[in-house]
């Protein structure tokens, strides 16, 4: 089946530093969503990227499509404590009905030191 | 507007048991999808619900059904507990599958 490599598995950085985690696929995707999730509590959406090579941003994240559909990154810019949790990315393949499917990284666990 | 909403958050069931989790959508979400996340696998897709149809199943076995009712309420049913069944159950709402998907906080279910 399909795997989405996230990496890296974690990251333990300075207050201010800026961070980046990406995922790869062998794969190709036609939508890239990136989730953190708190300890104790659901994914929460943060970016959502629909087409190839697409750049969004949301505040201090930034997310990009990758060119050839099989990858993205997310970056954070200028960290700060409340950053703190894990970050998955997931890729939806197929073209919607029953032939959709949606696959998650494995996460990226970021600490931020104050 | 309200999120997704998943009763009860905590639970404690034996191996044998059965268990139902519910989930309430966002109101105007008709896609209900439910994963179970477990430390060691992470987020495992295992049912997608819409307009009380179940569209796409992930790899569990058939111990775990669910159902979608007319108001796009969901719930989730797992039988025979085991062991490995322990895991966060998440509820995600969408307008429709694929689509941005909302999680709900969770189901936490430990089974002893």
């Amino acid at each position: 089946g399909q795997q989405l490599n996230q990496s890296p598995q974690s990251m333990f950085i300075q207050e201010g530093e800026d961070v980046s985690m990406n995922c790869t696929s062998s794969s190709i995707f036609n939508t890239w969503l990136w989730y953190k999730q708190d300890p104790g509590e659901g994914p929460v959406l943060l970016i959502a990227l629909y087409k190839a090579g697409e750049l969004t941003s949301n505040g201090r994240l930034t997310a990009q499509f990758g060119i050839t559909r099989k990858d993205s990154f997310l970056n954070i810019s200028a960290s700060i404590p409340s950053d703190v949790g894990i970050y998955f990315c997931a890729g939806q393949s197929g073209s919607g009905g029953s032939n959709y499917k949606l696959t998650f990284g494995k996460g990226t666990l970021l600490t931020v030191n104050p | 507007k309200a999120g997704v909403t998943q009763t009860p958050r905590y639970l404690i069931k034996t191996r044998g048991q059965q268990v139902t989790l519910s989930c309430s959508p966002i109101s105007g979400h008709r896609s209900v999808s439910w994963y179970q996340q477990t430390p060691g696998q992470g987020l495992q897709f295992l049912f997608e619900y819409f307009s009380e149809t179940q569209r796409n199943k992930g790899n569990f076995p058939g111990r775990f059904s669910g159902r979608q009712f007319s108001n796009s309420r969901s719930e989730m049913n797992v039988s025979t507990l085991e062991l490995g069944d322990s895991a966060l159950y998440l509820c995600a709402s969408s307008r429709e599958f694929p689509g941005e998907l909302f999680f709900g906080e969770g189901s936490r279910l430990t089974v002893l």
